[in-house]
């Protein structure tokens, strides 16, 4: 597509429960990133895929977070047993292998809540 | 490790003042790039300007110009003649060349232009 899709683009859900966010890049982007923006933060990086692989999940904030990256496109970032300290804005961007050189792409975000 | 210090907070000017936003940044790579995006009450991130380590020239974009000066580690974004659309959170960003390229975010400073 033209642009990094994130949906849903609002979650409202129950502590305690699951949620997946999905993160569709741009065609051709080959690295994927996850960051969460808190209310009034700055931008954490939570994890990077180069292609399927991840190498490197420095940014999960607990095994409750996970991700996964098939066929080099789409993402799903799961977090199980959510809490409500994990309300924020996740976004997603994508870019072509050197991102410094090329630039990254955000997607508009998925906006969560945990009540 | 890399950090990026965005030490102004919040800032408000009146309309058609100019207004410069400091960034301040540490790495220890010889090879990086640094980062603009401006995050409107949209709350998409949108690209500014990428600068390499190799690339100490000023740039000028219409009213926006940054100034990027290695001996002090300092990548400055200066509004001229500022207007109401420019409010937003801005965010300073690094990232290196070196395989995963992740962006450090600074902590963002949102300006405020008055009518």
């Amino acid at each position: 597509g033209a642009g990094v899709s994130q949906s849903p683009s609002n979650k409202v859900t129950e502590k305690g429960k699951d949620v997946e966010l999905r993160c569709d890049p741009i065609s051709g982007h080959t690295a994927l990133y996850w960051y969460r923006q808190s209310l009034g933060q700055g931008l954490e990086f939570l994890i990077y895929f180069q292609g399927n692989s991840a190498p490197d999940k420095s940014g999960l904030p607990s095994d409750r977070f996970s991700a996964e990256r098939t066929g080099g496109s789409v993402s799903t970032l799961t977090i199980q047993r959510t809490q409500q300290e994990d309300s924020a804005v996740y976004l997603c961007a994508s870019s072509s292998t050197g991102g410094g050189n090329y630039g990254y792409t955000f997607g508009s975000g998925t906006r969560l809540t945990v009540v | 490790a890399q950090k990026v210090t965005q030490a102004q907070t919040e800032i408000s000017v009146v309309e058609k003042e100019d207004v410069t936003l400091d960034c301040v940044y540490e790495t220890r790579d010889t090879t990086y790039y640094l980062f603009w995006y401006k995050q409107p009450p949209s709350g998409e991130l949108v690209f500014l300007i990428r600068r390499n380590s190799f690339d100490e020239q000023n740039e000028i974009s219409g009213r926006y110009s940054w100034n990027f000066q290695k001996s002090t580690s300092s990548f400055n974004f200066t509004i001229t003649a500022s207007q109401v659309v420019d409010s937003a959170v801005y965010f300073c960003a690094l990232s290196n060349n070196f395989g995963n390229e992740k962006l450090t975010f600074g902590t963002g400073t949102r300006l405020t232009i008055i009518p």
